[in-house]
């Protein structure tokens, strides 16, 4: 299968501040990318879809404005979330899709934010 | 409203034993389905697709699909403590440009 990092694996930051979070599909290019979000102890939530070159289709009550991502590339993707508060808490996992895995998504190791 | 149901579990069973794990769906037209395993504080990890009715089997997993009855199934022999995990049932109506549409998961664990 596809294999997909995700940089930082780590972070803390305090409220207010923004992080960026990097998505990269290292075998294979990837014409969409997925992010979600996922609290503890609950399911998998889809916040957008990142289709290379395009603007992200974000789903019903994601804020687009606050959860910027950017699909500059066919291998790389970023999530970034502005002005962060505690309730963003939250881990963020990006999954790929394209080429040969047109209908599989892969999921990178996920990135763990903790806002103070 | 695309659905995706899972008994959220926990499912338990000793070790050795076959694990059935299910998993309905709403919509007819969906084409392909993919099972994946999440470990508590991991991300979700592929481990088998399935596209035409019937079973398809690799290693201790075996998916099983029933279009007709729109349901798909993973079953797990000689369930090992180490496939103690939330299985996730996943299914694509139709192109990868399109996100899977996920189940809640299940809760396995194995009982030594």
């Amino acid at each position: 299968g596809a294999v997909v990092s995700q940089h930082p694996s780590w972070v803390i930051c305090k409220s207010g501040t923004s992080v960026k979070i990097e998505c990269r599909s290292l075998d294979f290019q990837a014409t969409t990318m997925f992010w979600y979000r996922q609290f503890p102890k609950q399911s998998l939530m889809l916040m957008a879809t990142s289709n290379e070159g395009s603007k992200a289709t974000y789903e019903q009550g994601v804020e687009k404005d606050k959860f910027l991502i950017n699909h500059a590339s066919l291998t790389l993707s970023t999530l970034t979330v502005t002005s962060a508060h505690p309730e963003d808490s939250s881990f963020y996992i990006c999954s790929v899709a394209g080429g040969v895995y047109q209908e599989t998504q892969y999921f990178g190791p996920g990135t763990r934010l903790l806002v103070l | 409203q695309k659905e995706v149901e899972q008994n959220s579990g926990p499912l338990s069973v000793p070790e050795g034993a076959i694990a059935s794990l299910n998993c309905t769906y709403s919509d007819r037209v969906s084409q392909s389905f993919f099972w994946y395993r999440q470990y508590s504080g991991k991300s979700p990890e592929l481990i088998m697709s399935i596209y035409s009715n019937g079973d398809k089997e690799d290693g201790r997993f075996t998916a099983q699909l029933n279009k007709a009855s729109q349901y798909v199934s993973l079953l797990i022999r000689d369930s090992q403590p180490s496939d103690s995990a939330t299985y996730l049932c996943a299914v694509n109506l139709n192109s990868g440009n399109t996100p899977l549409v996920f189940g809640k998961g299940t809760r396995l664990s194995v009982i030594a």
